[in-house]
């Protein structure tokens, strides 16, 4: 099976833009979360999608969003971006949420200037 | 709120040696899941074990195996015979019934 797909891998983005990301979970996996990974903060939870509904949100401006499509594929988006935004963003998905083993993509590292 | 805490930010093990990298964390959960991920210098998080609360008896994975201590609320893996492609970021993560909680980390080093 393929693995978990981001893209873009690379994004740079200015101050006050905004920015989509796409993760492609591994076929059949029904459930996908998204991280933030930063040198500072480390790995934060964004939220958690299954079957198109969010089911968890961390503690993140509503300046971050995100959604599910009925393929199981996720977009986050994050608006008004600020510099403390630049981060590796890394998708996960799991085939359901009972085990919560969860395989990781690659990330997008997002610069913001 | 759930923590997660790994005290020990770089370690170092000789190649052929075993290490054992720590985990302690916070929760009023009953039911939860920990794992141990791995993450090589650029490239992606690969999960390296798993322990379900509920079970007493410690996972183990080939060269892997976790001690897990629920009253302690502890949960330290052990990587035997220690290969130079273990070396990478460590993170210990805790999933209860709203998130998921990671570590710091903790930098592995194998030296030949």
């Amino acid at each position: 099976k393929a693995g978990v797909t981001q893209t873009p891998r690379y994004l740079i983005k200015t101050r006050g833009q905004q920015v989509t990301l796409s993760c492609s979970p591994i076929s059949g996996h029904r459930s996908v979360s998204w991280y933030q990974q930063t040198p500072g903060q480390g790995l934060q939870f964004l939220f958690e999608y299954f079957s198109e509904t969010q089911r968890n949100k961390g503690n993140f401006p509503g300046r971050f969003s995100g959604r599910q499509f009925s393929n199981s594929r996720s977009e986050m988006n994050v608006s008004t971006l600020e510099l403390g935004d630049s981060a590796l963003y890394l998708c996960a998905s799991s085939a359901n949420t009972a085990s919560y083993e969860q395989y990781f993509g690659p990330g997008t590292r997002l610069t913001v200037t | 709120a759930q923590t997660v805490t790994q005290s020990q930010p770089e370690m170092s093990v000789q190649e052929a040696e075993t290490v054992t990298l720590s985990c302690t964390y916070d929760t009023s959960e009953s039911d939860y899941y920990l794992f141990w991920y791995k993450q090589p210098p650029s490239r992606q998080m690969i999960l390296v074990i798993r322990q379900e609360a509920y079970k007493q008896q410690n996972a183990t994975e080939n060269r892997f195996s976790v001690n897990f201590q629920k009253a302690a609320k502890s949960f330290s893996l052990k990587i035997s015979d220690s290969q130079l492609g273990d070396a990478a970021m460590y993170f210990c993560a805790y999933r209860g019934n709203n998130d998921m909680r990671f570590g710091a980390g903790t930098r592995l080093t194998v030296k030949p």
